[in-house]
């Protein structure tokens, strides 16, 4: 199974900053990446796909790079409304797998 | 809009099965795939496994034999059957729109499942 590790576990920011996430997989899975947001209470709301790909309906403060094995999901000044927990999903292979995530809470 | 909602029993007995409904509106399941996601308490998000728009399906090997994942396009409904639970099986489970196999771009809004004599 392809382990994709999420870095850091805990982000603790003030608003307005501007922030990147890291994920490395494993092994190279091109750009075979997606990133969740997930606030409590609430299910999974997809952020990014492909690595890079925007998603209709999501702030442009959100943007994603990387390719091979490591990735980022940066937020540009980051707002109260973004504090939630980060997950990336790879597809390259199956079984599909997850990041533990990462953890955005305020400074 | 695609819409999923899951239900089905929020408790099950160790050994027991559990088994979960998610019902589709705004996009039939004889298009696309569609999967079941599972959250652990501690945050660890598991895929479990999906079915396809043709009625096929694939699983992830951690849930050996006993897992099955079926449909009736009726209904537009799909379903998740986990066999022999234990309190490991406790989790959060999310039925999801799963686009072409790649990303998961629909979610309901989860069932909380505990496993508990």
């Amino acid at each position: 199974d392809i382990v994709l590790t999420q870095s850091p576990a805990t982000l603790s920011v003030t608003p307005g900053e501007s922030v990147s996430l890291s994920c490395r997989a494993s092994q190279g899975i091109s750009t075979s990446i997606h990133w969740y947001q997930q606030k409590s209470n609430e299910s999974p709301r997809l952020l990014i796909k492909f690595a890079s790909q925007s998603i209709s309906g999501i702030p442009s403060r959100f943007s994603g790079s990387g390719s091979g094995t490591d990735f980022t999901l940066s937020i540009n000044r980051v707002e109260s409304e973004d504090f939630s927990v980060y997950y990336c999903q790879q597809s390259y292979s199956l079984p599909r797998t997850f990041g533990a995530g990462t953890k955005l809470e305020l400074k | 809009e695609v819409q999923l909602q899951e239900s089905g029993p929020g408790l099950v007995k160790p050994s027991q099965s559990l088994s979960l409904t998610c019902s589709v509106t705004g996009y039939s399941i004889t298009s696309n795939y569609w999967g079941w996601i599972r959250k652990f308490p501690g945050n660890k998000m598991e895929w479990m496994g999906y079915i396809s728009y043709s009625g096929s399906t694939s699983y992830n090997p951690s849930l050996k034999s006993r897992i099955s994942i079926t449909r009736d396009t009726s209904k537009n409904q799909f379903f998740l059957q986990l066999n022999s639970v234990t309190t490991e099986d406790t989790a959060t489970y999310y039925c999801a729109r799963y686009d072409y196999g790649s990303f998961f771009d629909y979610w309901g809004q989860g069932v909380m499942v505990t496993v508990s004599s």
